[in-house]
């Protein structure tokens, strides 16, 4: 199963954007990139996901490299809500099985 | 809400005894997933179903520990003489295959084993 790496921990401005970045340089054409984040307490919430594109929706927006081997979640605006662990998971479809790492806690300071 | 449902939310127990979580997926969903996830740490697979089938466990499912879906619709996981080590929070997913598509967790079950 191919692994990705998350910087542990990052920090962010409330309203200014946030860039948080994920290596999976083993990725295989097949497997879809999609990212989670975790509040305490609680199960993850999907966030986005891609194949080769960059992708847009309501929360976030997803920027994959051109060799696929990294990509970027990025927050337009944080906000005190978006504190949580952020996952960057890789799904192999046939297996369509999630190997979680240990993420990225973003805490967003007021 | 994501439409998955777990029950209990909490369980305390006591060592050696034997504790059974339940989890009701999105009715139409065909695959079923459960994780274990400790303090820190990203949730770690255990098995999953698609349909009632159960295709795959994890070395880290112990032979305490079964898992069913029978009818293929919700699902039990249960743990036989519980030990401190089976203290995490126990979340369920379930998904739609084949679709490249978002897997929906449930808000867990979290046990603790004095």
């Amino acid at each position: 199963d191919a692994k990705t790496t998350q910087p542990n921990s990052m920090e962010s401005n409330e309203e200014e954007p946030v860039h948080l970045p994920c290596n999976h340089s083993t990725i295989s054409g097949t497997d879809y990139i999609h990212w989670y984040r975790q509040l305490p307490s609680q199960g993850p919430e999907y966030v986005i996901h891609g194949l080769t594109s960059n992708v847009n929706n309501r929360m976030a927006s997803l920027a994959i490299a051109e060799d696929r081997k990294s990509s970027t979640l990025i927050l337009h605006r944080a906000t005190l809500r978006d504190a949580a662990v952020y996952y960057c998971i890789l799904l192999t479809s046939g297996t369509y099985k999630y190997i979680f790492g240990t993420g990225t806690r973003l805490k967003v300071l007021a | 809400d994501t439409g998955v449902s777990q029950d209990p939310r909490h369980k305390i127990t006591k060592r050696g005894q034997n504790v059974t979580f339940r989890c009701d997926p999105i009715s139409e969903h065909n695959r079923l997933y459960w994780y274990r996830q400790t303090l820190g740490q990203g949730p770690e697979f255990l098995t999953y179903f698609q349909n009632e089938a159960q295709l795959e466990k994890s070395r880290l499912l112990s032979d305490r520990f079964s898992a069913e879906r029978p009818k293929g619709s919700f699902s039990t996981l249960e743990i036989q003489r519980t030990e401190q080590g089976d203290s995490a929070m126990y979340l369920c997913a379930s998904h739609m295959i084949p679709s490249e598509a978002e897997q929906f967790f449930g808000p867990g079950t979290r046990l603790t084993v004095l």
